[in-house]
């Protein structure tokens, strides 16, 4: 079965600092990993996306995250943090293709990020 | 502006009643999927549907169903409300029924019952 764990509820970085927000995965087959952002009461946005071919992934707005499969894990980072990078980021699995839900998502717990001045 | 339409933004109904949730995927899109964002639960899959046929069900309880027109665009049945169905209700859509495209979402709908 896949799953995720999000290690982090809440990071707080002042603006101009790296950001790390972590995401350990679990998968019985070769995963397909995203990373969304949800900012406040606005929908789900693609960051980035895995799907076994470079793991270093580049995604929008400067985020990019690396797979890592001897580490099982798949942090997102930024070098500088913006205060509208301020949101809830939600590491994500898919569901394999051979037997189970095919097609959903399994979302980790998400992390809330803040930005401070 | 994602291109994945729900209707409508806000819902406040009380215990006991029906309602119907609308999503309209993005335009190419053949896929829709429901999900449930609540405090407690976190973001749960409910039910995808492909081409106008169930491909998957997740954490959808017996008193909610789904699905999807001709058109394809879904809607959400939700009977016999009770208050911890309280909830951000998405749709996301997809040009295919496989995993490694990635899913755009719409804005929710959110759903207060009192």
């Amino acid at each position: 079965a896949q799953s995720v764990t999000q290690l982090d509820s809440h990071v707080s970085v002042s603006e101009g600092t790296p950001v790390l927000l972590r995401c350990n995965y679990s998968s019985s087959y070769s995963p397909s990993l995203f990373w969304y952002v949800q900012h406040p009461n606005k929908g789900l946005q693609l960051l980035l996306k895995y799907t076994s071919a470079a793991t270093l992934v580049k995604g929008i707005n400067g985020f990019e995250a690396e797979f890592k499969k001897s580490e099982t894990s798949f942090h997102l980072t930024k070098p500088s943090a913006h205060m509208s990078d301020a949101a809830e980021y939600f590491c994500v699995v898919s569901a394999g293709t051979y037997g189970g839900s095919q097609g959903n998502l399994i979302f980790g717990k998400g992390t809330k990020l803040s930005v401070k001045p | 502006d994602s291109g994945v339409t729900q209707t409508p933004k806000h819902l406040i109904t009380a215990t006991g009643q029906r309602v119907t949730l609308r999503c309209s995927p993005r335009s190419g899109d053949l896929s829709v999927y429901w999900y449930q964002q609540s405090l407690d639960q976190g973001l749960q899959f409910l039910i995808h549907y492909y081409n106008g046929e169930e491909r998957a069900k997740g954490n959808i309880l017996e008193r909610f169903s789904a699905q999807q027109f001709p058109d394809l665009h879904s809607e959400l049945n939700l009977s016999s409300l009770e208050l911890g169905d309280s909830a951000l209700y998405f749709c996301a859509s997809s040009v295919g029924p496989n995993r490694g495209s990635g899913y755009t979402f719409g804005s929710g709908t959110r759903l207060t019952v009192v």
